[in-house]
């Protein structure tokens, strides 16, 4: 069953790190990119970067450069999104998001993760 | 950066009645690559249409999209009681990023 299962919420204060993971199975893991999309309380969707499994290679959205660090462990198919130095405005569900294909012109997302809370409170 | 912006915010609609969403583009978006989503309170966004107008695996046929450069239009053509929702546009011909719209609601009359 091909699937990304993301790990469960978390609750941090400001200034701390988080580490969210992306567990995919039934495909091929370094055969495609995988994306980090997150969605703050009853607001619209917001494009953080990708990773390039294959190659490690990434790129981050520029409000996200700095503070975002996007890693993989090909041994067990897992993309990790660590964004550090958290404000109260991060409070948001992050999502894991795989594209159609690697090309460009299959960058629209036909499998996602169910999403992980990351709240930040003091 | 391509910014997107839809339009109405809300549309409020009975079932039965034809849905059309705009999404409006800065610049326009290199071979329409333009996707659509549904999102429903509490789950993932789901996949409607991909290149400005292909349907994906499994969407019904009430859902079309159309529109080419800066302009995009998501029509449902009649409406059921579960597309009622958020949805979302999505360029992704600008390398290497990509960008959401900020979403239109359909909601119950």
């Amino acid at each position: 069953q091909v699937q990304l299962v993301q790990s469960g919420a978390e609750v941090k204060k400001p200034g701390a790190s988080v580490k969210v993971s992306c567990k995919a199975s039934g495909y091929t893991f370094t055969g495609y990119y995988m994306h980090w999309v997150r969605q703050a309380p009853g607001q619209g969707l917001e494009w953080m970067g990708w990773i390039n499994p294959n190659s490690g290679g990434t790129n981050y959205a520029q409000k996200f450069q700095g503070r975002v660090t996007m890693t993989r462990d090909t041994s067990i198919s897992t993309a990790y999104m660590e964004l550090s130095r958290l404000r109260s405005d991060d409070t948001a569900v992050y999502y894991c998001a795989r594209p159609y294909s690697s090309s460009r012109s299959g960058w629209y997302f036909d499998l996602w993760g169910r999403g992980t809370l990351v709240t930040v409170s003091s | 950066e391509i910014v997107l912006t839809q339009s109405p915010g809300t549309l409020s609609l009975s079932p039965g009645e034809r849905a059309t969403l705009s999404c409006r583009a800065s610049q326009s978006v290199s071979s329409s690559y333009l996707a659509w989503y549904q999102q429903k309170p509490g789950q993932a966004p789901r996949l409607l249409i991909y290149g400005a107008s292909s349907r994906a695996t499994g969407i019904p046929d009430r859902f079309s999209g159309s529109g080419s450069g800066t302009d995009f239009t998501l029509t449902i053509s009649r409406l059921e009681p579960e597309d009622f929702a958020v949805y979302y546009c999505q360029q992704y011909g600008s390398s290497p990023h990509i960008t959401f719209g900020p979403g239109t609601k359909v909601d119950i009359k």
